[in-house]
Protein backbone atom coordinates (compact mmCIF):
# COMPACT_ATOMS: atom_id res chain seq x y z
CA UNK A 1 0.00 0.00 0.00
CA UNK A 2 1.32 3.64 -1.01
CA UNK A 3 1.66 5.09 2.50
CA UNK A 4 3.22 8.09 4.10
CA UNK A 5 4.41 7.34 7.73
CA UNK A 6 5.46 10.06 10.15
CA UNK A 7 6.82 9.72 13.59
CA UNK A 8 6.47 10.51 16.23
CA UNK A 9 3.02 11.06 15.94
CA UNK A 10 3.27 13.53 18.95
CA UNK A 11 6.21 14.99 20.87
CA UNK A 12 6.77 17.58 24.08
CA UNK A 13 9.78 19.22 24.03
CA UNK A 14 11.24 21.81 26.14
CA UNK A 15 11.99 25.97 25.19
CA UNK A 16 15.89 25.75 23.50
CA UNK A 17 15.64 21.49 22.70
CA UNK A 18 16.58 20.19 18.93
CA UNK A 19 13.53 18.54 17.52
CA UNK A 20 13.58 15.90 14.73
CA UNK A 21 10.54 15.02 12.74
CA UNK A 22 11.07 11.29 10.87
CA UNK A 23 9.09 10.82 7.86
CA UNK A 24 9.22 7.89 5.35
CA UNK A 25 7.33 6.44 2.12
CA UNK A 26 7.15 3.11 0.65
CA UNK A 27 7.58 4.01 -2.93
CA UNK A 28 10.23 5.98 -5.04
CA UNK A 29 9.02 10.12 -4.65
CA UNK A 30 10.60 13.08 -6.69
CA UNK A 31 9.49 15.45 -3.92
CA UNK A 32 8.39 15.96 -0.58
CA UNK A 33 6.58 18.29 1.20
CA UNK A 34 6.96 19.74 4.70
CA UNK A 35 4.10 21.59 6.07
CA UNK A 36 2.86 23.29 9.21
CA UNK A 37 -0.61 23.09 10.46
CA UNK A 38 -1.46 26.02 12.71
CA UNK A 39 -4.41 25.35 16.11
CA UNK A 40 -6.52 26.96 13.66
CA UNK A 41 -6.12 24.73 11.11
CA UNK A 42 -4.53 26.63 8.53
CA UNK A 43 -1.69 24.91 6.29
CA UNK A 44 1.53 26.88 5.58
CA UNK A 45 4.28 25.00 3.03
CA UNK A 46 7.38 24.93 4.75
CA UNK A 47 9.53 23.51 2.46
CA UNK A 48 9.60 21.08 -1.02
CA UNK A 49 12.38 19.11 -1.12
CA UNK A 50 14.28 16.41 -4.16
CA UNK A 51 17.57 15.81 -2.97
CA UNK A 52 19.52 16.66 -0.40
CA UNK A 53 18.96 19.27 2.37
CA UNK A 54 17.10 22.91 2.70
CA UNK A 55 17.47 25.46 5.35
CA UNK A 56 14.85 28.56 6.40
CA UNK A 57 15.90 30.09 9.62
CA UNK A 58 15.95 27.49 11.98
CA UNK A 59 14.31 24.87 10.08
CA UNK A 60 15.64 22.08 8.05
CA UNK A 61 14.76 19.53 6.01
CA UNK A 62 16.97 16.41 4.83
CA UNK A 63 15.67 14.24 2.60
CA UNK A 64 17.73 10.21 1.67
CA UNK A 65 15.85 9.16 -1.79
CA UNK A 66 17.76 6.02 -1.83
CA UNK A 67 16.54 5.27 1.88
CA UNK A 68 12.75 6.79 0.90
CA UNK A 69 13.22 9.09 4.48
CA UNK A 70 12.89 12.62 5.18
CA UNK A 71 13.36 14.65 8.53
CA UNK A 72 12.30 17.82 9.60
CA UNK A 73 14.46 19.28 12.40
CA UNK A 74 14.36 22.52 14.71
CA UNK A 75 16.95 24.20 16.14
CA UNK A 76 16.60 26.05 19.13
CA UNK A 77 12.70 25.29 19.54
CA UNK A 78 10.00 27.92 20.42
CA UNK A 79 6.42 27.91 22.35
CA UNK A 80 5.45 29.16 18.55
CA UNK A 81 6.99 26.33 17.00
CA UNK A 82 4.51 24.22 18.61
CA UNK A 83 2.13 23.27 15.95
CA UNK A 84 1.03 19.53 13.71
CA UNK A 85 3.82 19.09 11.07
CA UNK A 86 3.07 16.85 8.16
CA UNK A 87 4.95 15.48 5.19
CA UNK A 88 3.30 14.94 1.96
CA UNK A 89 4.32 12.99 -1.50
CA UNK A 90 3.26 12.31 -4.52
CA UNK A 91 3.33 8.83 -4.46
CA UNK A 92 -0.23 7.49 -5.13
CA UNK A 93 -0.14 8.03 -9.05
CA UNK A 94 3.40 9.21 -9.56
CA UNK A 95 1.84 12.40 -10.31
CA UNK A 96 2.91 15.72 -8.70
CA UNK A 97 -0.48 16.85 -8.36
CA UNK A 98 -1.99 14.21 -6.06
CA UNK A 99 -0.14 14.14 -2.96
CA UNK A 100 -0.44 11.87 -0.18
CA UNK A 101 -0.31 13.02 3.50
CA UNK A 102 0.90 11.24 6.71
CA UNK A 103 -1.16 11.60 9.91
CA UNK A 104 1.11 14.53 11.26
CA UNK A 105 3.12 15.36 14.21
CA UNK A 106 1.91 17.16 16.91
CA UNK A 107 4.67 19.30 18.83
CA UNK A 108 4.39 20.80 21.78
CA UNK A 109 7.18 23.34 23.05
CA UNK A 110 6.92 24.59 26.20
CA UNK A 111 8.40 27.32 28.05
CA UNK B 1 4.05 37.27 0.26
CA UNK B 2 1.03 36.59 -1.48
CA UNK B 3 -2.23 34.21 -0.34
CA UNK B 4 -4.62 31.93 -1.04
CA UNK B 5 -7.69 33.00 0.03
CA UNK B 6 -11.02 30.91 0.83
CA UNK B 7 -14.28 31.89 1.93
CA UNK B 8 -16.31 31.46 4.11
CA UNK B 9 -13.87 30.30 6.98
CA UNK B 10 -17.15 28.26 8.71
CA UNK B 11 -19.58 26.98 7.12
CA UNK B 12 -22.94 25.18 8.74
CA UNK B 13 -25.50 23.36 6.65
CA UNK B 14 -28.56 20.73 6.94
CA UNK B 15 -27.77 17.64 5.40
CA UNK B 16 -28.99 17.76 1.58
CA UNK B 17 -28.15 20.95 0.49
CA UNK B 18 -26.07 22.54 -1.83
CA UNK B 19 -23.07 24.12 -0.46
CA UNK B 20 -19.99 26.17 -2.55
CA UNK B 21 -16.73 27.15 -0.78
CA UNK B 22 -14.71 29.65 -2.84
CA UNK B 23 -11.27 29.89 -3.09
CA UNK B 24 -9.19 33.00 -4.78
CA UNK B 25 -6.07 31.53 -5.95
CA UNK B 26 -3.07 33.75 -6.31
CA UNK B 27 -3.25 35.63 -8.90
CA UNK B 28 0.04 34.35 -11.57
CA UNK B 29 -0.67 30.42 -10.28
CA UNK B 30 -1.91 27.85 -12.99
CA UNK B 31 -2.60 24.71 -10.89
CA UNK B 32 -5.30 24.38 -8.51
CA UNK B 33 -6.70 21.67 -6.09
CA UNK B 34 -9.27 21.21 -2.98
CA UNK B 35 -7.76 18.78 -0.29
CA UNK B 36 -9.67 18.04 2.63
CA UNK B 37 -9.16 16.79 6.49
CA UNK B 38 -11.77 15.06 8.38
CA UNK B 39 -11.36 15.80 12.01
CA UNK B 40 -8.75 13.60 13.85
CA UNK B 41 -7.86 11.96 10.03
CA UNK B 42 -5.06 12.72 7.62
CA UNK B 43 -5.36 15.61 4.86
CA UNK B 44 -6.94 14.26 1.62
CA UNK B 45 -6.35 14.91 -1.72
CA UNK B 46 -9.96 15.85 -3.88
CA UNK B 47 -9.18 17.25 -7.14
CA UNK B 48 -6.32 18.99 -9.18
CA UNK B 49 -7.61 21.36 -12.01
CA UNK B 50 -5.90 23.11 -15.16
CA UNK B 51 -6.84 25.09 -17.85
CA UNK B 52 -10.30 25.03 -16.98
CA UNK B 53 -10.95 21.52 -16.63
CA UNK B 54 -10.10 18.84 -14.16
CA UNK B 55 -6.55 17.23 -14.43
CA UNK B 56 -7.00 14.99 -11.69
CA UNK B 57 -9.54 13.46 -8.75
CA UNK B 58 -9.70 10.81 -6.21
CA UNK B 59 -12.20 8.41 -5.47
CA UNK B 60 -13.71 10.52 -2.67
CA UNK B 61 -14.44 13.03 -6.05
CA UNK B 62 -17.39 11.30 -6.89
CA UNK B 63 -20.45 12.95 -9.04
CA UNK B 64 -21.67 15.03 -5.52
CA UNK B 65 -19.13 16.99 -6.21
CA UNK B 66 -17.85 19.46 -8.75
CA UNK B 67 -15.38 22.60 -9.30
CA UNK B 68 -15.08 25.41 -12.02
CA UNK B 69 -13.10 28.60 -12.17
CA UNK B 70 -16.28 30.66 -13.22
CA UNK B 71 -14.64 34.01 -14.12
CA UNK B 72 -10.70 33.96 -13.93
CA UNK B 73 -9.84 34.56 -10.13
CA UNK B 74 -12.18 32.40 -8.36
CA UNK B 75 -11.97 28.91 -7.93
CA UNK B 76 -14.81 26.98 -6.33
CA UNK B 77 -15.52 23.65 -4.84
CA UNK B 78 -19.72 23.16 -4.93
CA UNK B 79 -21.01 20.24 -2.92
CA UNK B 80 -24.11 19.44 -4.62
CA UNK B 81 -26.79 17.40 -1.77
CA UNK B 82 -24.59 17.07 1.30
CA UNK B 83 -24.28 14.32 3.72
CA UNK B 84 -22.91 14.04 7.19
CA UNK B 85 -20.03 12.13 6.31
CA UNK B 86 -19.07 15.63 4.45
CA UNK B 87 -18.54 17.95 7.40
CA UNK B 88 -14.29 18.38 7.03
CA UNK B 89 -11.93 21.39 6.83
CA UNK B 90 -11.44 22.05 2.99
CA UNK B 91 -8.67 23.67 1.95
CA UNK B 92 -7.68 25.15 -1.70
CA UNK B 93 -4.16 25.46 -2.70
CA UNK B 94 -2.24 26.75 -5.45
CA UNK B 95 0.64 26.26 -7.61
CA UNK B 96 2.36 28.59 -10.47
CA UNK B 97 4.05 25.45 -12.33
CA UNK B 98 3.17 21.61 -11.99
CA UNK B 99 6.94 20.61 -11.67
CA UNK B 100 7.36 18.41 -8.76
CA UNK B 101 9.88 20.66 -6.88
CA UNK B 102 7.61 23.53 -6.93
CA UNK B 103 5.49 24.40 -3.55
CA UNK B 104 1.99 25.04 -3.17
CA UNK B 105 0.08 27.80 -1.48
CA UNK B 106 -2.86 26.66 0.85
CA UNK B 107 -5.52 29.08 1.75
CA UNK B 108 -6.60 28.58 5.41
CA UNK B 109 -9.28 26.55 5.30
CA UNK B 110 -13.29 26.60 4.96
CA UNK B 111 -14.71 24.16 8.20
CA UNK B 112 -17.88 22.30 6.72
CA UNK B 113 -20.30 21.52 9.26
CA UNK B 114 -23.05 19.18 8.01
CA UNK B 115 -26.12 19.08 10.67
Amino acid sequence: KNEVEQSPQNLTAQEGEFITINCSYSVGISALHWLQQHPGGGIVSLFMLSSGKKKHGRLIATINIQEKHSSLHITASHPRDSAVYICAAPISSGSARQLTFGSGTQLTVLP
Amino acid sequence: EPEVTQTPSHQVTQMGQEVILRCVPISNHLYFYWYRQILGQKVEFLVSFYNNEISEKSEIFDDQFSVERPDGSNFTLKIRSTKLEDSAMYFCASGRLLATNEKLFFGSGTQLSVL
